[in-house]
């Protein structure tokens, strides 16, 4: 599996962009960069994938660069309920490989 | 829909104990994954299933663990018997048979071995 880089904490404040950054130097190009998150006790929450293209839903914004070596995740407007471990994770988009690998991920935190 | 929905949220247990944690998975999800999560070690996968069939239990620690899936809507995660080390947070998660599709995970079982 790849691996990914993140830092491993970040301080927001509320109201304000949170941008999330991940390298990801040796993706392949079949893989595709997942992030997800986890607020303390609930399970990894889906926010967003992509695999070249920047992506927006209706929780964040995915921006890749063209080399496809990093990423950023964008919270918009962050808020409190934002605070939580983001995991950014690669993985290849063909069958058979299922694993997610979630490292340590970035511990987000939003300031009032 | 209700999400995957993971019982017992919590189990105590006493060292030697069998324990069973239980899990159903999103209707018309394929793939069904069993995951634990300590401080120590972050979140690891344990095996997974596809269409009731284990597919790949490489992350089960030691012959102690044994899961099962014996219909689309159900699935199981037994330790017997119960060590302290198991002590961690469990968690389930399916998705679809859509290759691009995201795993969507459960509440998770806190389970503590004293």
């Amino acid at each position: 599996d790849a691996k990914t880089t993140q830092p491993p904490s970040m301080d927001c404040a509320e109201g304000r962009a949170a941008n999330l950054p991940c390298n990801h130097s040796t993706i392949s190009g079949n893989e595709y960069v997942y992030w997800y998150r986890q607020i303390h006790s609930q399970g990894p929450q889906y926010i967003i994938h992509g695999l070249k293209n920047n992506e927006t839903n209706e929780m964040a914004s995915l921006i890749i660069t063209e080399d496809r070596k990093s990423s950023t995740l964008i919270l918009p407007h962050a808020t409190l309920r934002d605070t939580a471990v983001y995991y950014c994770i690669v993985r290849p988009y063909n069958f058979g490989n299922e694993k997610l690998t979630f490292g340590t991920g970035t511990r987000l935190t939003i300031i009032p | 829909d209700a999400g995957v929905i993971q019982s017992p949220r919590h189990e105590v247990t006493e060292m030697g104990q069998e324990v069973t944690l239980r899990c159903k998975p999103i209707s018309g999800h394929d793939y069904l994954f069993w995951y634990r999560q300590t401080m120590m070690r972050g979140l690891e996968l344990l095996i997974y299933f596809n269409n009731n069939v284990p597919i790949d239990d490489s992350g089960m620690p030691e012959d102690r663990f044994s899961a099962k899936m014996p219909n689309a809507s159900f699935s199981t995660l037994k330790i017997q018997p119960s060590e302290p080390r198991d002590s961690a947070v469990y968690f389930c998660a399916s998705r679809t048979g859509l290759t691009t599709d995201t795993q969507y995970f459960g509440p998770g079982t806190r389970l503590t071995v004293l």
